[in-house]
């Protein structure tokens, strides 16, 4: 079965500083990895994807992550945070089946910016 | 083009009682995915329709949850009777089809439950 985790429950970062956020996966092939995002009082909104290929993605918002087969992690990534990118932050790891997608989402980081 | 729709947004019912909650996808999706995310937990996979087809139902918690897509459009979600550990937040979800960039979920901006 497949299981996601990220180990950062809350993580506090100042405006301007960078940003990584942590994301092991357990997975038995190669998976299809997201990076979704909750802001308060929104939906989830996907940041970025990697099916295949370079293993270096870039999504919206400025965020980067890396797949890292090796080490089973798809960790993201920001260069310089604004305060508007205080939010949750979910990882998740889809199935290559020949039909059923489901998603598999660790637990979120919730990540706060102090001015 | 509109995004998934959910409604309601937040609901409180007492316990026994019923909620049906309404998804309704982007236009042209055959996927269509519940996941519930409960307090202080993951979001967890309920199940997944493709077209009015149950696709996948292995992460309904129990027969007190029954979900429909008439017609391969909407989607509801009955709970009935509903419990206190049925709190928390519905997320509905479509995507066009299942492999490469048709894969990617598009998720709806839930439904909050509260169970008192």
């Amino acid at each position: 079965a497949q299981s996601v985790t990220q180990p950062d429950i809350h993580i506090t970062v100042s405006e301007g500083a960078s940003l990584e956020l942590r994301c092991n996966y357990s997975y038995g092939a190669t998976p299809y990895l997201f990076w979704y995002v909750q802001s308060p009082g929104q939906g989830l909104q996907l940041l970025l994807k990697y099916f295949s290929g370079d293993t270096l993605v870039q999504g919206i918002k400025g965020f980067e992550a890396e797949f890292k087969r090796s080490q089973s992690s798809f960790n993201l990534r920001k260069p310089s945070v604004h305060w508007s990118d205080a939010a949750e932050y979910f990882c998740a790891v889809g199935a290559i089946k020949a039909a059923g997608n489901k998603l598999t989402f660790g637990g979120g980081t919730r990540v706060l910016v102090k001015p | 083009e509109a995004g998934v729709t959910q409604f309601p947004s937040h609901s409180v019912i007492e316990k026994g009682q019923t909620v049906t909650l309404r998804c309704d996808p982007i236009s042209g999706h055959d996927n269509l995915y519940w996941y519930r995310r409960v307090m202080g937990k993951e979001i967890k996979f309920l199940l997944h329709f493709v077209k009015e087809s149950k696709q996948d139902e292995s992460g309904m918690p129990n027969n007190r949850f029954l979900a429909e897509r008439t017609g391969g459009t909407y989607s509801t979600l009955k709970v009935q009777p509903a419990e206190l550990e049925d709190s928390g937040v519905y997320f509905c979800a479509s995507s066009l089809g299942y492999t490469g960039t048709s894969y990617e979920q598009y998720f709806g901006p839930g439904t909050r439950l509260t169970v008192t």
